[in-house]
């Protein structure tokens, strides 16, 4: 089945640092949204995106939907070790049917 | 309850076996998917309920596959005849329509993994 391209795969770095991913697809969404997955749990919304060129915060995360309505991206700001797990781009149709990236993993070493 | 409820969080069945996965959704919440993840990769959609009517059925992978919310609440996902290739993780989720009509966020359950053997 169709999924987004995320990048990167994999993502080792320092507590502290900032982390930026990103996510692309061929098709439009209504909707962007990012998800952390911890092994054994099922996702966890992050941030939602309803708006074309829309900028949200959430704590330390920021997340873009991307003018196109083709991408977004997230950043995580002074990274922390409970930010370790697998993070999920996913675009939402108007009925709320999500199309998921691969998924970036991500370890913090403190 | 508090959250998407699933059952069993393990199973595994042996090839040739039928295996039905429940799902409880949030209270109230009026729409309902199911999802399967392989393992390594993100979650792809199977199936989507609105109340106990299935709109979109569109990404389950063969006949094999049969979903079913008879009175718009819980839903029994059913594999019949089970395969190696359907060994993944089963996620549920729910969300409601927002004030616009729009249906507001997705909470996902903690899955069920099917191991086939």
């Amino acid at each position: 089945g169709q999924q987004l391209n995320q990048s990167p795969q994999s993502m080792f770095i320092q507590e502290g640092e900032d982390v930026s991913m990103n996510c692309t697809s061929s098709s439009i969404f209504n909707t962007w949204l990012w998800y952390k997955q911890d092994p054994g749990e099922g996702p966890v919304l992050l941030i939602a995106l309803y708006k074309a060129g829309e900028l949200t915060s959430n704590g330390r995360l920021t997340a873009q939907f991307g003018i196109t309505r083709k991408d977004s991206f997230l950043n995580i700001s002074a990274s922390i070790p409970s930010d370790v797990g697998i993070y999920f781009c996913a675009g939402g149709t108007s009925y709320g049917k999500l199309t998921f990236g691969q998924g970036t993993i991500l370890t913090v070493h403190p | 309850g508090a959250g998407v409820s699933q059952s069993p969080r393990y199973k595994v069945a042996k090839r040739g076996q039928d295996v039905a996965l429940r799902c409880d959704p949030i209270s109230g919440h009026v729409s309902l998917f199911w999802y399967q993840q392989a393992l390594g990769q993100g979650p792809e959609f199977l199936t989507y309920f609105q109340n106990e009517a299935q709109l979109d059925k569109s990404g389950l992978p063969s006949d094999r596959f049969f979903a079913e919310r008879p009175e718009g609440s819980v839903s029994t996902l059913k594999i019949q005849r089970t395969q190696q290739e359907d060994s993944a993780v089963y996620l549920c989720a729910s969300s409601a329509p927002g004030l616009d009509g729009r249906n507001t966020e997705a909470f996902f359950g903690q899955g069920t993994r099917l191991t086939v053997v």
